[in-house]
């Protein structure tokens, strides 16, 4: 899988929109971005993913530049459960039998 | 209810020790997955296993094995726990049709 580059962390204040940036130089084109987020002492789960389109849910909306160099997490108004540690990874859509690689992430702090 | 549950979830165990790590899935995902996570760092992956009859090595499997007994269920072990083997322990599972991986709650594993 292509590498990711995140901030190491991120400060939002409480019920503002947040930007979680990840750059990815070297994205294939059949690579999904995923993004998953870690909770203090929980797992990670899922937040979403997309490939070309925006794609929005009811945790986040995932914007992707044009040439998918990069993409963007946005959090459209931070509670202070939204802090945790995010994850942005690429995934081929091929990729079968390999499982996901988790970097180091942003660890985002949300101020009351 | 929970996907995934892990148990123990805490454990302190001596140097030496042979301790098992328990898994349990309950929507019938064909992959599981084992993360070691060291305190401010990502997640590693330590074995994983597409079906019953299929376990993979991670980057960090020296010192560990697994078992996967059942679809829905994935053990692992430390044969011989040492100190450095202190972490926060992961199992996650996914379907082999979509890529998003559901994560237990975490075993906090000490050796002393």
């Amino acid at each position: 899988d292509a590498k990711t580059t995140q901030p190491n962390s991120m400060e939002s204040n409480e019920e503002e929109p947040v930007h979680l940036p990840c750059n990815h130089s070297t994205i294939s084109g059949t690579d999904y971005i995923h993004w998953y987020r870690q909770l203090p002492s929980q797992g990670p789960e899922y937040v979403i993913h997309g490939l070309t389109s925006n794609v929005n849910n009811r945790m986040a909306s995932l914007a992707i530049a044009e040439d998918r160099k990069s993409s963007t997490l946005i959090l459209h108004r931070a509670t202070l459960r939204d802090a945790a540690v995010y994850y942005c990874i690429l995934r081929a859509w091929n990729s079968g039998n390999t499982p996901l690689v988790f970097g180091k992430g942003t660890r985002l702090s949300v101020i009351a | 209810d929970a996907d995934v549950t892990q148990t123990p979830r805490n454990r302190i165990t001596k140097t030496g020790k042979r301790i098992m790590l328990e898994c349990s899935q309950t929507k019938g995902h064909d992959r599981m997955y084992w993360y070691r996570q060291d305190p401010g760092l990502g997640l590693q992956l330590i074995y994983y296993s597409f079906d019953v009859k299929d376990i993979n090595k991670g980057e960090i499997s020296d010192g560990y094995s697994v078992s996967r007994q059942a679809q829905a269920k994935f053990s692992l072990s430390l044969e011989s726990a040492i100190p450095n083997q202190t972490a926060l322990y992961f199992c996650a599972a996914s379907g082999a049709s979509t890529d998003t991986q559901y994560f237990g709650p975490g075993t906090r594993l000490t050796v002393l």
